[in-house]
């Protein structure tokens, strides 16, 4: 079965400073793979998605994402964080009808 | 954008009472539906998928009976927990599939807080 594996539980960095979290996946074939932010006590909303092509993602926020297969990696970066940016971030990977299997979350916190 | 309209934002209920959650899908037709569970600092887990028109299919170790999902129409899907317990307090996130969204084209609601007393 698939799994996602985010190493980090809590990651505190500066404002302005740059940014990467980490997600491992485990599947047989080519991944479909997501990361989501989760601000408290709300939804999720879709930062970024990839599916094929070009590994290196775009997404919205500043954020982007390279899949690399040889390291069964999908880490999610920004140059320079903002304080806004304080949030849950999940990484999730598409299985099988349609299911979104999810990462435990790293937690971001921002010191100004 | 699809949006997902989910009701009430937080509840707090009598242990022993049900309490139903609402999700409505504004802007587009859903037809299927998922309901997570996420407990403090935790991922989401998946509870179960729902179809309009059909049963819905529970993860294994969800109970089917306590928490009951109906989806009778494309724009709403409904979870009730059942007899509630403490132990049921979570947060509660219902996420649509969003017909011509591409693979995996989901938007989630808001969430529901649930505290059972």
């Amino acid at each position: 079965a698939q799994s996602v594996t985010q190493p980090d539980i809590h990651i505190t960095v500066s404002e302005g400073a740059s940014l990467e979290l980490r997600c491992n996946y485990s599947y047989g074939a080519t991944p479909y793979l997501f990361w989501y932010v989760q601000s408290p006590g709300q939804g999720l909303q879709l930062l970024l998605k990839y599916f094929s092509g070009d590994t290196l993602v775009q997404g919205i926020k500043g954020f982007e994402a390279e899949f690399k297969r040889s390291q069964s990696s999908f880490n999610l970066r920004k140059p320079s964080v903002h304080w806004s940016d304080a949030a849950e971030y999940f990484c999730a990977v598409g299985q099988g009808a349609q299911k979104l299997v999810f990462g435990q979350g790293t937690r971001l916190t921002i010191n100004p | 954008g699809a949006v997902v309209s989910q009701h009430p934002s937080w509840v707090i209920c009598k242990s022993g009472t049900s309490v139903k959650i609402e999700c409505r899908s504004l802007d587009f037709q859903a037809t299927t539906m998922f309901w997570y569970r996420q407990f403090p600092k935790q991922s989401l887990m998946l509870m179960a998928t729902s179809n309009e028109g059909s049963k819905a299919t529970y993860e294994q170790g969800v109970e089917k009976d306590k928490f009951l999902i109906n989806h009778a129409s494309l724009t709403l899907s409904t979870l009730t927990v059942t007899s509630a317990h403490p132990e049921d307090s979570s947060f509660y996130i219902c996420s649509a599939r969003v017909s011509g969204g591409g693979p995996y084209g989901y938007t989630f609601g808001s969430g529901t807080r649930l505290t059972v007393v």
